[in-house]
This record gives structure tokens, C-alpha cells and sequence, in this order.
């Protein structure tokens, strides 16, 4: 079954310095997300991707976070200069089309981010 | 805010036994809902997902149930399994939205 695959696993992090999280959607997926999970809160949305553009983004997503796709395949999360509280789980995420479409999101299995 | 939670943190059973996971939601503009399984040290799995203009729908060994007059989402797993101990959580968006709000989560036991 086709899935998204994401690395690094765990990435660890100075403060201050960038970090890229990146994400390789299941082939036939237009739509990407990015997902956050603090430890022990809910999974909270940060930005949504299509057609080489953002279509939507969380008041998380501030300028320090960036997406790209740089070619047919990878999609990453950049963060300019990491905080602390950028520590957290993060997850891609990828659907054949938006929700309203009736077209679930299937998730990656998450990069660790921890910033020391 | 407006926001989708659980009503039990963690929910008990014995296998073979049916679950019931419940969620509340309350943006009443919400129009899709989803239920995932996230197991430990993995991203949330998909499992099922229904329409506002649905009220039941069914899968393998699971069912959703959605009450919309009073804001309401079940996920009942038939013949619960050692493999279906995780958590839990319940997803929901609006109509013409891909932002996908998430409940906190419930977690499931199933005792051998």
C-alpha cells in the first residue's frame, strides 16, 4: 500500500540554527500538509500545499517556517531559526484532493524535532 | 475557540469485546469527519471517515456514527483485538476547508 515516508526519524537541533524536515507524498497525491504534535497536546494543523503554492496556513506558521517542493517527489518544512518550543513531532501529510473532496489525508510515520 | 474533543481519556476492554470511542464537536459548519488510529512511535493511520449528509457508515469491523443535532461522533470496533490498542483520535473540517482540526485523542487498552 502506497504510504508517506518521512526523514529524518529524529533530528536534534541547536536553537537558532535551520532545520529542513522533508516528506515524500504518495505519488498520485495534488494536496500536502504539515502537522505538529506537541508531547501530549493535540495534532495541530500548520499549512496546506497545492498546485506549487500554499493554500492555507495556521497562525503557527509564521515567517520562520517555509514549504517548498523542489522537484516531482519531495515535499519539506523549513524552519529559519529553531526555538525551543519548535520542539515537537511533525508530520506530512498527503490527499488525492481537499477534504471537501471526500479524500482523506494519509499521514507519514513523523520526524522528532528537538531543539537544544 | 470552537473545537473537537473526547469525552474519556482511556477506554478498557476486553478482547473480543465491541468499543465505543466517543467525540463531540462543536463547529456546527464542520462537514467531514475522520477517525484515526496513531500507535506508538507511528503517524495518525486512517480508519473511516463520513459526510455531514451521512449518518453511518460502516468499514471493516469499525463504524462511524454521526449525530449532527447534537454534535456528536462515535467509532465502534467490532471484536476488539490486541492490534487495535492505540489512540484514538477524531479529525474534523469545514465544507470547502483542508485544515483538519483534531480531537485529543483516546486511548484504547485491549486486554487479552
Amino acid at each position: 500500500e502506497p504510504e508517506v515516508t518521512q526523514t529524518p526519524s529524529h533530528q536534534v537541533t541547536q536553537m537558532g540554527q535551520e532545520v529542513i524536515l522533508r516528506c515524500v507524498p504518495i505519488s498520485n497525491h495534488l494536496y500536502f500538509y504539515w502537522y505538529r504534535q506537541i508531547l501530549g497536546q493535540k495534532v495541530e494543523f500548520l499549512v496546506s500545499f497545492y498546485n506549487n503554492e500554499i493554500s492555507e496556513k495556521s497562525e503557527i506558521f509564521d515567517d520562520q517556517f517555509s514549504v517548498e517542493r523542489p522537484d516531482g517527489s519531495n515535499f519539506t518544512l523549513k524552519i529559519r531559526s529553531t526555538k525551543l518550543e519548535d520542539s515537537a513531532m511533525y508530520f506530512c501529510a498527503s490527499s488525492e484532493g481537499p477534504d471537501w473532496g471526500n479524500q482523506p489525508q494519509h499521514f507519514g510515520d513523523g520526524t522528532r524535532l528537538s531543539i537544544l | 475557540g470552537e473545537s473537537v474533543g473526547l469525552h474519556l481519556p482511556t477506554l478498557s476492554v476486553q478482547e473480543g469485546d465491541n468499543s465505543i470511542i466517543n467525540c463531540a464537536y462543536s463547529n456546527s459548519a464542520s462537514d467531514y469527519f475522520i477517525w484515526y488510529k496513531q500507535e506508538s512511535g507511528k503517524g495518525p493511520q486512517f480508519i473511516i471517515d463520513i459526510r455531514s449528509n451521512m449518518d453511518k457508515r460502516q468499514g471493516q469491523r469499525v463504524t462511524v456514527l454521526l449525530n449532527k443535532t447534537v454534535k456528536h461522533l462515535s467509532l465502534q470496533i467490532a471484536a476488539t483485538q490486541p492490534g487495535d490498542s492505540a489512540v484514538y483520535f477524531c479529525a474534523e473540517t469545514p465544507y470547502g476547508n483542508n485544515r483538519l482540526a483534531f480531537g485529543k485523542g483516546n486511548q484504547v487498552v485491549v486486554i487479552p
